[in-house]
Order: C-alpha cells, then sequence, then structure tokens
C-alpha cells in the first residue's frame, strides 16, 4: 500500500527566508511523487514531480525536490520565501493510477 | 491548450434540489476524473471514467452520480444531497488512466458546492 505524511501542518517563514516542507513516503514499488500548491479557492496545480530520471527535480517559482529513497524522503525546497508563496502544499505518491495526498502544510510568509 | 474548465464557480443548492457540475478539456485526454476536498483536507477520489467509461467509483453514494458523454465533457449530477456535502469538487484528466503512475493529472478550479 502507499501512503503519504507531511509533516508540519503550519510551517511559517519570514519573507526572504529558506522554504522547507517535509515529505515521507511508503510504497512497495519506485514511487512517482508529486508536490501540488493549492492557492485560496483555488485548484491544484502541479508543482513539480519524481519520476526517476533524477533525485533532484527543479520546478516551478524555483521551488525543488530531493528524492532520497534511503530516507523515504521527498522534501520541497525554496532558497527564498515570497508573500506569493503562501498557500497550501500537498505532496502526492502514485504508483497505481490513484493519486494518494498527504494531508497537506500551510505555508505562512510572514513580512 | 492545457487547461481543465470548470463550470459553475459556485454553487448553491438545497437538499431537494437536482444540479450538475461540468467538467471539460481539450487535450485529448482519455482519463477523467471527480475529487472532493472538504476544508483543510485533501483531494479525495470519487470517481475515475478511462475512454468514457466508468472504471473507478471509490463507494460514493448514489446521489452522486456521474457521466461522461464524450472525451472532452465529464458530468456530475448532484441529487437529494446532505449540507456535510458541501466542499469543493474538483475535476482532473490525464492522458491515459495508468495502473503505475506515470500520468500526470491537470486539475480545474473547481466548483465550491453549498448545499443548505
Amino acid at each position: 500500500a502507499q501512503s503519504v505524511t507531511q509533516l508540519g501542518s503550519h510551517v511559517s517563514v519570514s519573507e526572504g527566508a529558506l522554504v522547507l516542507l517535509r515529505c515521507n513516503y511508503s510504497s512497495s514499488v519506485p514511487p512517482y511523487l508529486f508536490w501540488y500548491v493549492q492557492y485560496p479557492n483555488q485548484g491544484l496545480q502541479l508543482l513539480l514531480k519524481y519520476t526517476s530520471a533524477a533525485t533532484l527535480v527543479k520546478g516551478i517559482n524555483g521551488f525543488e525536490a530531493e528524492f532520497k529513497k534511503s530516507e523515504t524522503s521527498f522534501h520541497l525546497t525554496k532558497p527564498s520565501a515570497h508573500m506569493s508563496d503562501a498557500a497550501e502544499y500537498f505532496c502526492a505518491v502514485d504508483n497505481t493510477g490513484k493519486l494518494i495526498f498527504g494531508q497537506g502544510t500551510t505555508l505562512q510568509v510572514k513580512p | 491548450d492545457t487547461e481543465v474548465t470548470q463550470t459553475p464557480k459556485h454553487l448553491v443548492m438545497g437538499m431537494t434540489n437536482k444540479k450538475s457540475l461540468k467538467c471539460e478539456q481539450h487535450m485529448g485526454h482519455r482519463a477523467m476524473y471527480w475529487y472532493k476536498q472538504k476544508a483543510k483536507k485533501p483531494p479525495e477520489l470519487m470517481f475515475v471514467y478511462s475512454y468514457e467509461k466508468l472504471s473507478i467509483n471509490e463507494s460514493v453514494p448514489s446521489r452522486f452520480s456521474p457521466e461522461c458523454p464524450n472525451s472532452s465533457l465529464l458530468n456530475l449530477h448532484l441529487h437529494a444531497l446532505q449540507p456535510e456535502d458541501s466542499a469543493l469538487y474538483l475535476c482532473a484528466s490525464s492522458q491515459v488512466r495508468s495502473t503505475r503512475g506515470d500520468k500526470l493529472q491537470f486539475f480545474g478550479p473547481g466548483t465550491r458546492l453549498t448545499v443548505l
């Protein structure tokens, strides 16, 4: 069975600070992993995806994530937070054709 | 065109009403999905259509009735809903339905449903 755990339901950073959102997965086979962002009252937008081509994945808006098999992790980072990054972030795993989402992390960016 | 559109954006309905949600994509995708998302929660899969045929029904109550009239359109018919059905309903599509997870899902903006 596949599952995703996002550590920290709420993360607060100052503008310009490093953003780190944690995601750990459980999968019996090599997984496909995704990070989605959801702005208030909007749908989900794909930030980046891991499909085994490279362990460091670069996404949109300056975000990147590193796949670490030994730690079963796929943490999302951004070197410098911007006010517009404030949103809900979902990590997801899929190796059966069904997206399984984590519980989400709310990112707050303080001026 | 890499967009999934959903109408209406907002919907308020009574428990005795019948209404429909509409989803459309013109990317040539042959798999389409309905998700339900409650506030502060992740999306939950409801239905999957593959080549216009219902492929997955995640034990959704019969008051929700999906329909896929053609490869570009997906409807969700609503009847006799309960207040607890109030949520954001998201539509998504992918190139085809994969059992390996290698087909990216594109999401629409959602319909915010309120049941009074």
